[in-house]
């Protein structure tokens, strides 16, 4: 199974800052298609998730463009540019290249 | 705007069964592979089940494998999960998913609670 590790656990951010967490996968995610199936999912409190980004930098329609991905192979990263209210609750990566479909343990994002 | 209902969650003993139902609208539900994810209290998203688009294709967690069935009926645009010999770590909430590419979930449900307890 890839295991993909988040980082940090928790982020406290003042509103108006940026944020930034970190996702890592045991194997590359890349694939013979030239896509790379890495995904990110953001889980409001007593939410269920939703997607935020596909294939490692793609925004879902309607994500503001504060969120940004980016990475390859192995290693990833979302940034917030400007952290809101809105943003606050546990954010996962998620690879889809085989199965099983894995999740990081997630990072928390807090208003400080 | 993408719908997905689950129902069927409660309190179930162990070593019994339990079927979650989870009712689609607003896609062509016979298009797209679904899938069941669950979460335990206070823990992160595992996945359970994926389940083809025609309902033949079927692929489980080990943790659920013999034990779980994920099954679809088109006609009446809902998904199942067959629980059994359901054990203490089955509790979670338990979240079905439409697939979009490459079997990603990109719609998910609100969810429903199954505790497993004696």
């Amino acid at each position: 199974d890839i295991v993909m590790t988040q980082t940090p656990h928790t982020l406290s951010v003042i509103p108006g800052q940026p944020a930034s967490m970190s996702c890592k996968s045991s194997q590359s995610l890349l694939f013979s298609d030239g896509k790379t199936y890495l995904y990110w999912y953001l889980q409001r409190p007593g939410q269920p998730p939703q997607l935020l980004m596909y294939e490692v930098s793609k925004r879902v329609s309607a994500v503001s463009d504060r969120f940004s991905g980016s990475g390859s192979g192995t290693d990833f990263t979302l940034k917030i540019s400007r952290v809101e209210a809105e943003d606050v609750g546990v954010y996962y990566c998620m690879q889809s290249i085989q199965l099983p479909l894995t999740f990081g343990g997630g990072t928390k994002v807090e208003i400080k | 705007q993408v719908q997905l209902v689950e129902s069927g969650g409660g309190v179930v003993q162990p070593g019994r069964s339990l079927t979650l139902s989870c009712a689609a609208s607003a896609f062509t539900f016979s298009n797209y592979g679904m899938l069941w994810f669950r979460q335990a209290p206070g823990k992160g998203l595992e996945w359970v089940a994926l389940v083809s688009s025609d309902g033949i294709n079927k692929f489980y967690a080990d943790s659920v494998k013999g034990r779980f069935t994920i099954s679809r009926d088109n006609s009446k645009n809902t998904l199942h999960l067959e629980m059994n010999t359901v054990r203490a770590d089955d509790t979670a909430v338990y979240f079905c998913a439409k697939a979009g590419v490459e079997r990603t979930p990109d719609y998910w449900g609100q969810g429903t609670l199954v505790t497993v307890s004696s």
